[in-house]
């Protein structure tokens, strides 16, 4: 059970969107539509922002959306705001009542 | 609003047993999934495993031979339990309500760092 590879940072302006990306294998990110994002700012706990995918719960800025095809998953910010910088996680059901998470990405707004 | 909080030791000996516990507030722990996760330092999240309200769990391989989730209903806390700590232990440990329907972490503690040291 390897982690999710995620970039390990990526970068924009405000008012850009950027997507962050989310790879596994067939075992995990392929097979299951359960796929969830955490936003996590420094000495926080994570945060849920999106889940099966592409559901954002309750109170959750419609600028984030999820995706899926294949083995990666991907979190879309739009409408990128300096409050966004955060680290972000993504995490996979991975079979056997397992979970696997993924490595982390650093989102900077420059 | 359901509330979770970790308690237990911020440093515990190599080779020793770190032992944690989460106290769920604000809903019963009852009929729900309930979670460890934890963060090395400046490193990302690792699933340690879960645990049902009936005291059914399911373990993160890499750690199944040196971890166990325990309940109990009547206090609404769960617990951790980690044998044969080394420094590769060391983190920020969290508890989590886990909804396994979904596969999501929707309430979560705030954490707490354990540190394995002599």
């Amino acid at each position: 059970q390897s982690a999710l590879t995620q970039p390990a940072s990526v970068s924009g302006s405000p008012g850009q969107s950027i997507t962050i990306s989310c790879t596994g294998t067939s075992s995990d990110v392929g097979r299951y539509n359960l796929v969830s994002w955490y936003q996590q700012y420094p000495g926080k706990a994570p945060k849920l922002m999106i889940y099966e995918v592409n559901k954002r719960p309750s109170g959750v800025s419609n600028r984030f959306s999820g995706s899926k095809s294949g083995n990666t998953a991907s979190l879309t910010i739009s409408g990128l705001q300096a409050e966004d910088e955060a680290d972000y996680y993504c995490c996979s059901y991975a079979g056997s009542s397992t979970l696997v998470f993924g490595g982390g990405t650093k989102l900077t707004v420059l | 609003q359901v509330q979770l909080q970790e308690s237990g030791p911020g440093l515990v000996k190599p080779s020793e047993t770190l032992s944690l516990t989460c106290t769920v507030s604000g809903g019963s722990i009852s009929g729900y999934y309930w979670s460890w996760i934890r963060q090395p330092p400046g490193k990302g999240l690792e699933w340690i495993g879960h645990i049902y309200s009936t005291g059914s769990t399911n373990y993160n391989p890499s750690l199944k031979s040196r971890v166990t989730i325990s309940v109990d209903t009547s206090k609404n806390q769960f617990s951790l339990k980690l044998n044969f700590v080394t420094s590769a232990d060391t983190a920020v440990y969290y508890c989590a309500k886990y909804g396994m329907v979904n596969n999501y972490f929707d309430y979560w503690g705030q954490g707490t760092l354990v540190t394995v040291s002599s």
